[in-house]
């Protein structure tokens, strides 16, 4: 059963438009929810990490908030740039440490035309 | 840049043969990981280590093992490849064993069994 649940499957926005992502996941416990890039044949590149209850955080153009409560997550960009295209990966984390899992959406494509 | 690097980029084999996958960081980091993504893109966690111990063995076939031969370097053996093993192989570091330090992750070895 998938516990962590992302939409769009996938998303295509004009260069310089806002978008946003979202996650639900049913997680628990949940310690900590994490957004990762992956370019196409790359390996996933961390964005931010979110931890508190009600969270958010900023880093650049991309700014994502939690709700542990409604279990859900988002992630917006703003100004997107071609150099966004990628799958955005919602991952959430069911303990402090590494002997805990780590939960993975299969993510949302996003793809950005000039 | 790059801090986790994987070897071979790809890998095509016959089924039955043994393959085996190299990783290396040089973050100076105690846990690494490998994960298997699948067609959908969800990454799923199939070995621990940190400090050459394994912490977490996920339940994955027998033909699949981990060496390590420091805390820098994680191998990943397949004795018998077979055609449920294509994917894309990923390889992680992470400073320890709080799973809230960021994951580095390499760029995967896609793995094509025939």
């Amino acid at each position: 059963k998938t516990q962590v649940e992302q939409s769009p499957q996938s998303l295509v926005v004009r260069q310089g438009e806002n978008c946003v992502l979202q996650c639900n996941y049913s997680v628990t416990p949940d310690n900590h929810l994490r957004w990762f890039k992956q370019d196409t044949g790359k390996g996933l590149v961390s964005l931010t990490v979110l931890v508190d209850q009600k969270d958010k955080t900023s880093n650049g153009r991309y700014s994502a908030t939690l709700d542990k409560d409604a279990k859900h997550s988002t992630l917006h960009i703003t100004a997107t740039l071609l150099d966004d295209t990628a799958t955005y990966i919602c991952v959430v984390g069911d303990r402090g440490s590494a002997l805990g899992r780590l939960h993975f959406g299969a993510g949302t494509q996003l793809i950005v035309i000039p | 840049e790059t801090a986790v690097f994987q070897t071979p980029n790809y890998h095509v084999t016959q089924v039955g043969n043994e393959v085996s996958f190299n990783c290396k960081q040089t973050l100076g980091h105690d846990t690494m990981y490998w994960y298997k993504q699948d067609s959908k893109k969800l990454l799923k966690i199939m070995f621990s280590y940190n400090n050459k111990q394994l912490i977490v063995n996920e339940t994955v076939p027998r033909r699949f093992s981990p060496q390590s031969s420091d805390k820098a370097h994680l191998n990943l053996r397949i004795k018998s490849v077979e055609p449920e093993d294509s994917a894309v192989y990923l390889c992680a570091s992470s400073l320890g064993l709080d799973s809230q330090n960021t994951l580095y992750f390499g760029a995967g070895t896609r793995l094509s069994v025939l």
